[in-house]
């Protein structure tokens, strides 16, 4: 069975840092386009990250340069580092698998549990 | 970047069709996406490349796209359809993904 299974999450303080990992089984991270989403508390999806076969890596504005995702092959799972969270980071993180649709129209078919990170003093 | 709207709540009887409506410039030369979501769960693609659907999708559910607006269309809605429905297209600059603000579909 496909899946993507999210741990790590938790409490963490304004200014900290966490790692969110996903462990895929049935897909291989290496050749598997992924994304990951995270939605705040009452509040609708948010693009986070891309992740592509290969080296590119695409970031959304609000997290750019605090966030990093990297893809650990032997192990078949993702990481996502986050650094310096501010409050408005609380969210439910997943990670997804992104399939290509019609005229490269990316769309996500399998969706992680999610992992709820919440950021506070 | 490219925005999408969608209104916040649709209300339906059950028996009845729901059509819950996604609008962006020229959205009908996208690719659109539904996904439903219910409370505590991860989304659930329901509609991909406008119209097809996935596998274990029930029939019901169909897609269609022209000019500025997307319709995700619930035929004979029963109780277990009501959920948050989100569209989402990719911004053509970046491949990036970008999700509607999402429709609270409530079954009377």
């Amino acid at each position: 069975e496909e899946q993507m299974v999210e741990s790590g999450g938790g409490l963490v303080h304004p200014g900290g840092s966490l790692r969110i990992s996903c462990a895929a089984s049935g897909i291989s991270v290496k050749s598997n386009y992924f994304s990951w989403v995270r939605q705040a508390p009452g509040k609708g999806l948010d693009w986070v990250s891309d992740v592509y076969i290969g080296s590119r890596i695409d970031y959304a504005d609000s997290v750019k340069g605090r966030f990093t995702v990297s893809r650990h092959k032997s192990n078949n799972t993702l990481f996502l580092q986050m650094t310096s969270l501010r409050n408005e980071d609380t969210a439910v993180y997943y990670c997804a698998r992104r399939r290509i649709g019609v005229d490269r129209a990316f769309y996500i078919d399998l969706w992680g549990r999610g992992s709820l990170v919440t950021v506070s003093a | 970047s490219y925005v999408v709207t969608q209104p916040p709540s649709v209300s339906v009887a059950p028996g009845q069709t729901a059509r819950i409506t996604c609008g962006g410039h020229n959205i009908g030369h996208k690719g659109v996406h539904w996904y439903q979501q219910k409370p505590g769960q991860a989304p659930v693609l329901v509609v991909y490349d406008d119209t097809a659907r996935p596998s274990g999708i029930p029939e019901r559910f169909s897609g269609s796209s022209s000019g500025n607006t997307a319709t995700l269309t619930i035929s004979r809605v029963e109780a277990g359809d009501e959920a948050d429905y989100y569209c989402q297209v990719c911004d053509s600059d970046n491949d990036h993904l970008v999700f509607g603000p999402g429709t609270k579909v409530t079954v009377l």
